[in-house]
């Protein structure tokens, strides 16, 4: 069951934007709006950034968006500040009856 | 406030088997699907399983079919993960978390610690 592709690392200085991509198949990322994106700093669980591609909880910040097309989904962080530092997942679900999360990104605020 | 506290990890020798626990409180336990995430020290989030808010329908990631199982007591507000056949590459944080709603996986427990080693 291999994971979504993501970069396993970005970076960027504080104010600029950076993005995350996660690629998947038919399977998952290319045949269902049901991508979310996670969050996870050293020690804790993960939070859920963004749902449904592109909808942001109640309580997370507009600056992270998401977007999809075919079958690569995208985290966009834009005005980077330096408690987004933290490791990023994408999840999918997969036919016919599961779920995969991409390897993660590590995002370093410079 | 909605709480997940698992339990039941623990140092477990390659080919034995354990039995988790999640305990939940702060919400209506019996209408919501639970599921297992686990994480191996220092890599990333792997899906495990779900169980159906009724406890019917359950689902597995491959890498755990046919070792693991999960089930759920709603009398008890608990969900269980039976992990048996244990590998070294099973070593891992194992998450209990709730989904909201489709693929919404937005309360997490603080995971329990499964080590296998001999």
């Amino acid at each position: 069951q291999s994971a979504l592709t993501q970069p396993a690392s970005v970076s960027g200085s504080p104010g600029q934007s950076i993005t995350i991509s996660c690629t998947g198949t038919t399977r998952d990322v290319g045949s269902y709006n049901s991508v979310f994106w996670y969050q996870q700093h050293p020690g804790k669980a993960p939070k859920l950034m963004i749902y449904d591609v592109n909808n942001r909880p109640s309580g997370v910040s507009n600056r992270f968006s998401g977007s999809k097309s075919g079958n690569t989904a995208s985290l966009t962080i834009s005005g980077l500040q330096a408690e987004d530092e933290a490791d990023y997942y994408c999840c999918s679900y997969r036919r016919p009856d599961s779920w995969v999360f991409g390897g993660g990104t590590k995002l370093t605020v410079l | 406030q909605v709480q997940l506290v698992e339990s039941g990890g623990g140092v477990v020798q390659p080919g034995r088997s354990l039995r988790l626990s999640c305990a939940a409180s702060g919400f209506t336990f019996n209408s919501y699907s639970i599921h297992w995430v686990r994480q191996a020290p220092g890599k990333g989030l792997e899906w495990v399983a779900v169980v159906s808010f009724d406890g019917n329908t359950k689902y597995y990631a491959d890498s755990v079919r046919g070792r693991f199982t999960i089930s759920r007591d709603n009398s008890k507000n608990t969900v269980y993960l039976e992990v048996s056949s244990l590998r070294t590459e099973d070593r891992a944080v194992y998450y209990c978390v709730r989904e909201l709603q489709f693929g919404y996986f937005d309360s997490w427990g603080q995971g329990t610690l499964v080590t296998v080693s001999s």
